[in-house]
């Protein structure tokens, strides 16, 4: 079982739905990431969970609605979305997210295709 | 702000051989960690060697090694006896003490293995 489990592993919704993406750590970690990965373009930084708190917002658009229950658990809340919202989304954990040589650990992401 | 630079898009290395992928990074800050993660077919992004720009020894995991070189902010891989199982996504990316939380990744180079 890998640290990190990401479901699902693959999502196909229309712009109408409303659907949610789950993280789940094994770790013991305290701080929980989603980025999102796009073709050609550099991983993008959407939310940080230091302890249960939000931490960073990275200029995300309301459509994407992250919680964070406890400190294993991490879900990423669809609603609306655009079919340029399509991409890879990744969770990854660290021990805590203000610790600069603690690494990140990452699920295998859930492919999300918005039609 | 910071950016991480990836010029190789793609490589090829032949079984057994040694491949150099190259990353540079901008920033004015001199407290910082280099990262390089590893994401094969199964999507999932593997560390592979972090450095601590504060150690001018260069790290090394295994078959894999980095030429840190702080004052031309270069921090390229190599990857000595190359196996099948190293081809996949290779990403560097940077660590700042001050935003520790916002780990900020390049664009990836895409490496080939041929037997």
């Amino acid at each position: 079982e890998t640290g990190v489990t990401q479901t699902p592993r693959h999502l196909v919704m229309g712009m109408t739905n409303k659907k949610s993406l789950k993280c789940e750590q094994h770790l013991g970690h305290n701080a929980m990431y989603w980025y999102k990965q796009s073709a050609k373009k550099p991983l993008e930084l959407m939310f940080v969970y230091n302890f249960k708190e939000q931490t960073e917002n990275n200029s995300v658009p309301s459509r994407f609605s992250p919680e964070c229950p406890n400190s294993s658990h991490l879900f990423l809340h669809l609603h609306t979305l655009q079919p340029e919202d399509s991409a890879l989304y990744l969770c990854a954990s660290s021990q805590e997210s203000l610790v600069l040589n603690s690494p990140l650990h990452f699920g295998n992401g859930t492919r999300l295709t918005v039609t | 702000a910071q950016t991480v630079t990836q010029s190789q898009p793609e490589m090829s290395v032949q079984e057994a051989e040694t491949v150099t992928l190259s990353c540079t990074y901008d920033t004015s800050e001199s407290d910082y960690y280099l990262f390089w993660y590893k994401q094969p077919p199964s999507r999932q992004m593997i560390l592979v060697i972090r450095q601590e720009a504060y150690k001018q020894q260069n790290a090394t995991e295994n078959r894999f090694s980095v030429n840190f070189q702080k004052a031309a902010k270069s921090f390229s891989l190599k990857i000595s006896d190359s196996q099948l199982g190293d081809a996949a996504m290779y990403f560097c990316a940077y660590r700042s003490a001050i935003r520790a939380d916002k780990l900020i990744f390049g664009t990836g180079t895409r490496l080939q293995v041929f037997p």
